[in-house]
């Protein structure tokens, strides 16, 4: 069985204080993981997709990377904006079938 | 465009009662998905239909859960009889079908039973 798992569960950052947010899986045939952002009351907004380990992305402030058991979502300078939960998803043999992590809740102060 | 559209917002029902959530994906998607999402679980895949048929209704909790397509356009999901247990934020999300594509979701029905 496909499994995601994120953490940490909550973060919190001063305004300009790096990090990173790590998804690690378990799937049968990776065919792709995805970044979603969530802000409270709301559905969640597609950031990335990656497909094969060594892949990178960015936008903005964020950067995702791929390797073959983790991703990385790294957060550089962040503003209280970024402030979201950001969830990981990933499809493996079930096709178009999305696997979610349960997320980690990020709070920057300014 | 507008998104993906979801109504209502908000039900608040009693127990017993029957629940219909419905969804309108964005046009020109042919790949519609429900999920529910509480804290307990996060976000988990209910159905998806492809071209209006469904192909996976596995996360289909129980027999109390149906969902249908009758067109490209419009989605419902209904829960008869409901129970406190369904109390949980109900997305509708649609994407491009070419086999896995990034998804859109909805605002999310909100759904308290008491």
């Amino acid at each position: 069985e496909d499994q995601v798992t994120q953490s940490p569960e909550a973060l919190r950052l001063q305004e300009g204080e790096s990090s990173s947010l790590n998804c690690s899986y378990t799937v049968s045939g990776l065919r792709g993981l995805f970044w979603y952002r969530q802000d409270p009351g709301k559905g969640p907004e597609f950031l990335f997709t990656l497909y094969s380990a060594g892949e990178e992305k960015e936008k903005e402030r964020l950067k995702a990377t791929l390797t073959k058991k983790e991703s990385f979502l790294h957060i550089t300078a962040p503003k209280p904006e970024d402030s979201a939960t950001y969830l990981c998803a990933v499809v493996g043999t079930g096709f178009q079938k999305l696997v979610f992590g349960t997320g980690t809740r990020l709070l920057v102060s300014p | 465009d507008a998104g993906v559209i979801q109504s209502p917002r908000h039900e608040v029902t009693e127990m017993g009662q029957e629940v219909t959530l419905r969804c309108k994906p964005i046009s020109g998607h042919n790949s519609l998905f429900w999920y529910r999402q509480t804290m307990m679980r996060g976000l988990e895949l209910l159905i998806y239909f492809n071209n209006n048929v469904p192909i996976d209704d596995s996360g289909m909790p129980e027999d109390r859960f149906s969902a249908k397509m009758p067109n490209a356009s419009f989605s419902t999901l209904k829960i008869q009889p409901s129970e406190p247990r369904d109390s949980a934020v109900y997305f509708c999300a649609s994407s491009t079908y070419t086999g896995f594509n990034e998804q859109f979701f909805g605002p999310g029905t909100r759904l308290t039973v008491l």
